[in-house]
Parts: structure tokens; sequence; C-alpha cells
């Protein structure tokens, strides 16, 4: 039982525009949301978090929302840039716990076209 | 600063063949953690160490995978015998200490690749 989901595996967004990208979670336990992103041969790589106090974080060009009625997160990016084109990947963990295993999604593969 | 560092990076054997991945995390990060990532999925957590004890095996298969952190800083995971669905990419991570701080932020390696004939 997938406990965070990514239902879209793709997507492809024009240079310049915005792209958002969508997570759902079961676990309402969950607290604490991060997105990574990952480039082939690569390992992931942290780009932004945000707690569940909060429903929105801002870092640059990277902004997540939280909306923990509906159990949904979203990573916008505004301007894509072809350097964004990556899989990005949802997690969810418990902030502060001792269990703070980190659930992944299985990813949405991000195409920036010319 | 230097980042995780992981050996082989790839590696391809036949099944029922042992084979042994290597970590060594960012200097001074207390937890260490193994993922294995099946194409098309996100990585899974397998073990989980803080220092050179165990927080977290619980998706570990004892049967036939372990790891051991012995002085509390590299790393090692063992699969033996390996089996066809153990194909994936193995990826280490270091944070620099969960207990204290909240949810520190997790630094991966590039990963091992594995593939089992």
């Amino acid at each position: 039982d997938q406990q965070v989901k990514q239902n879209s595996p793709s997507l492809s967004v024009q240079e310049g525009r915005i792209s958002i990208l969508n997570c759902d979670y079961t676990n309402s336990m969950f607290d604490y949301f991060l997105w990574y992103k990952k480039y082939p041969a690569e390992g992931p790589t942290f780009l932004i978090s945000i707690s569940s106090i909060k429903d929105k974080n801002e870092d640059g060009r990277f902004t997540v929302f939280l909306n923990k009625s509906a159990k949904h997160l979203s990573l916008h990016i505004v301007p894509s840039q072809p350097g964004d084109s990556a899989v990005y990947f949802c997690a969810a963990t418990l902030e502060g716990g001792r269990d703070d295993k980190i659930i992944f999604g299985k990813g949405t593969r991000l195409h920036i076209l010319p | 600063e230097a980042g995780v560092a992981q050996s082989p990076r790839y590696k391809i054997i036949e099944k029922r063949q042992s084979v042994a991945f290597w970590c060594n995390p960012i200097s001074g990060h207390a937890t260490l953690y193994w993922y294995q990532q099946i194409l098309g999925q996100g990585p899974k957590l397998l073990i989980q160490f803080q220092n050179n004890g165990v927080v977290d095996d619980s998706q570990l298969p004892k049967d036939r995978f372990s790891a051991e952190r012995l002085k509390g800083v590299d790393s090692t995971l063992k699969i033996q015998p390996a089996k066809l669905e153990d194909s994936a990419v193995y990826l280490c991570a270091s944070s620099l200490d969960t207990r204290t701080r909240y949810q520190e932020t997790q630094y991966f390696g590039p990963g091992t690749r594995l593939l089992v004939l």
C-alpha cells in the first residue's frame, strides 16, 4: 500500500512556464514533507521541505504548497529551466520522531522543452 | 566538502552469487541509511544506523541481506545469495544526527546499480 503517491509518471513543460508536480499521501500522521530531485546516475538531492504547521514554503523558483485536509502537496517551479529536467520525488515523514523513516513516492519525470 | 561515496558503481552477478556494496558517509555524519530503489519506484529504506547501532532494519530481508557499520563510519551492505528481484540501485545516504535536530537533511551517494542475471 503506497502511502505517498505521485500519480503522474512524467510531465512535459515549456521552458519559462510553470511546472506543477503533485503528490498525495494517505497517512494523516505525516507532518513533514520533502521534495528531492534526481538526475540520471546520481543520487537524489534535497530540494525543499515543508512542515505541516505551514501551508506554503518558498525557496527561489521553488514553492511547495501543502493542503492538509486534502492530504495533498504540490511543487511549483517558476520559471522552468532546462536544468530542471529530472525525476522529482515527493517524500513524507514524522518530524522529530525517533522513527523518522522517509517514505518516498515513485517519482515524476519532468521534461523541460526548449 | 566531499559527498557520500559508494562503490562499486555497477555490478553484474548471477543469481545465487554474493555481492557487497561499500559506503563512506560525509565526515561527521552520525546517521547512515541504505535504500533500495527498484526501477520505476522511489527509494525504500532497508536499514538505518545511528553511529554503529541499528535504528531501523524492519524492511531488510534478513534471510539474505546484512549490513554493518563497525566503527560508526563506513558501512557495507551484503546480499547472499542474490535473487533476480534484487536488481536495483542501492543508495547510501547520511545525515548529521536525527536525534538532536528535526528532520536533518539526508545526503545521498550516487548509488550502486546491481543487475542479477
